[in-house]
């Protein structure tokens, strides 16, 4: 299988631990985000990678939340001292560089994290 | 970023033919028009995208319109596996990277 994949799939947690969550994007692709998303709504996004290069971080991404590509490929999203509201479906996907209207992303399945 | 509007739920019956309407007014010239869908469960599943002609490719067809300000995708014979939620999303061709997901419209398939 060559998509997009995320490990672990489920992850609960008590309120005020850590956790960490890993990307591994399509091989090729040198663009990588992080999104976020609860029950009926859209996915938000978070944050993005070219490369090791961290681009953009939404609002959203509190200083709780760091997320790391250390050497262009895997990327980690770290929450620290979860809270309740942080439970939700984090979504990561990769893109070909370029122009950015014009490339489509690969959404992998999703890290469903509850806080207890 | 430009919105998008879509209606909130549409329902269709297997084997038709289902038109599903986005539309964009505030639209630019540079932005693409993506669509996506997400089945229950998953990551969200890239469609289709156009600019301004009309697309068409193995999992839908894009209709947009002369002035651009909507468009509409076309599941030509709808199954039970089309079941989803769909999102319209206009992307900057030179501006963020980042896809903005409204709540979509959510595609329920009879048999």
């Amino acid at each position: 299988d060559t998509g997009v994949s995320q490990d672990p799939r489920h992850k609960i947690t008590k309120r005020g631990q850590n956790v960490t969550f890993r990307c591994d994007p399509i091989s090729e692709h040198n663009r990588l985000y992080w999104y976020r998303q609860t029950l009926g709504q859209g996915p938000e996004f978070l944050t993005y990678f070219q490369n090791e290069a961290q681009l953009e971080k939404s609002r959203l991404l509190s200083d709780r939340f760091s997320a790391e590509r250390p050497k262009g490929s895997f990327s980690t999203l770290e929450i620290q001292r979860t809270e309740q509201g942080d439970s939700a479906m984090y979504l990561c996907a990769s893109s070909l560089d370029g122009r950015a209207g014009a490339h489509e992303q690969y959404f992998g399945p999703g890290t469903r994290l509850t806080v207890t | 970023d430009a919105k998008t509007t879509q209606p909130n739920s549409m329902e269709s019956n297997e084997e038709e033919p289902v038109h599903l309407p986005c539309n964009h007014s505030t639209i630019s010239g540079t932005d693409y028009i993506h669509w996506y869908r997400q089945l229950p469960s998953q990551g969200p599943e890239y469609v289709i995208h156009g600019l301004t002609s009309n697309v068409n490719n193995r999992m839908a067809s894009l209709a947009i319109a002369e002035d651009r300000k909507s468009s509409t995708l076309i599941l030509h014979r709808a199954t039970l596996r089309d079941a989803a939620v769909y999102y319209c999303i206009l992307r900057a061709l030179y501006n963020t990277d980042k896809l903005i997901f409204g709540t979509g419209t959510r595609l329920q398939v009879f048999p």
